[in-house]
């Protein structure tokens, strides 16, 4: 069946330092992929997307390229911010299957 | 309100009792789902639903039980609640698209926390 393996946090790092999530999928054919970001307190919403191969999504600063060849939609920013501190959750969904797979998720805390 | 919204936001119940958490979404989306979210488990997939009058089994839906009589609307009952139900639970919707490019992201309620003493 799908899944979605995304790094081990806690990650913490100070503000303006560059940041990688890793996030590589097992899924059939050729499922669009998510990061969700999910901030204290509140429900998961969609940060960026893409749909199929080099796709790259991106949103707030946030980039994500859609790598099939090495199954994976590594989630990065160049330089975080302390309002960046959440729990980011990659994710996949396949065409006209309506559930999606999310991976365990990432707390991601920045430091000023 | 448009968008997507849960309630109660946060319940305390005794081991036993019945409980329904509610969610009502304004899209006219056709998929729905419940979702719990605890330490260490990330989110686990209770049930969803198709459309209005189907639903089906997610990963975890022992002690669970749902409905979908309108497409607005998909309850969760707990019928006997047990402390190992001791979550929170979102809701989530997503869009019924049959395009080639359809991506079947989903929106998200804010949750309800549920507290079983």
């Amino acid at each position: 069946g799908d899944s979605v393996t995304q790094m081990e946090g806690p990650v913490t790092l100070s503000e303006e330092a560059f940041l990688t999530i890793n996030c590589t999928y097992t899924a059939t054919g050729y499922p669009s992929l998510f990061w969700y970001v999910q901030y204290p307190g509140e429900g998961l919403q969609l940060l960026l997307k893409a749909t199929k191969a080099d796709d790259k999504g991106s949103n707030k600063g946030f980039e994500a390229t859609y790598r099939k060849e090495t199954t994976s939609f590594h989630l990065e920013k160049g330089s975080v911010q302390v309002s960046d501190s959440a729990v980011y959750f990659c994710a996949l969904s396949r065409t006209n299957a309506g559930k999606s797979t999310f991976g365990d998720g990432t707390t991601l805390t920045v430091k000023p | 309100d448009a968008g997507i919204t849960q309630s109660p936001r946060y319940k305390i119940t005794e081991t036993g009792r019945q409980v329904t958490l509610m969610c009502h979404q304004t899209w006219s989306h056709s998929y729905m789902f419940w979702y719990r979210q605890d330490l260490g488990h990330g989110l686990r997939l209770i049930y969803y639903s198709a459309a209005a009058d189907i639903t089906d089994k997610g990963e975890v839906p022992d002690g669970y039980v749902v409905s979908r009589s309108k497409t607005e609307n998909f309850p969760l009952t707990l019928e006997s609640a047990t402390r190992s139900q001791t979550s929170v639970y979102f809701c989530a919707s997503s869009l019924r698209d049959r395009s080639p490019l359809s991506s079947y992201e989903q929106y998200f309620g804010p949750g309800t926390r549920l507290t079983v003493t």
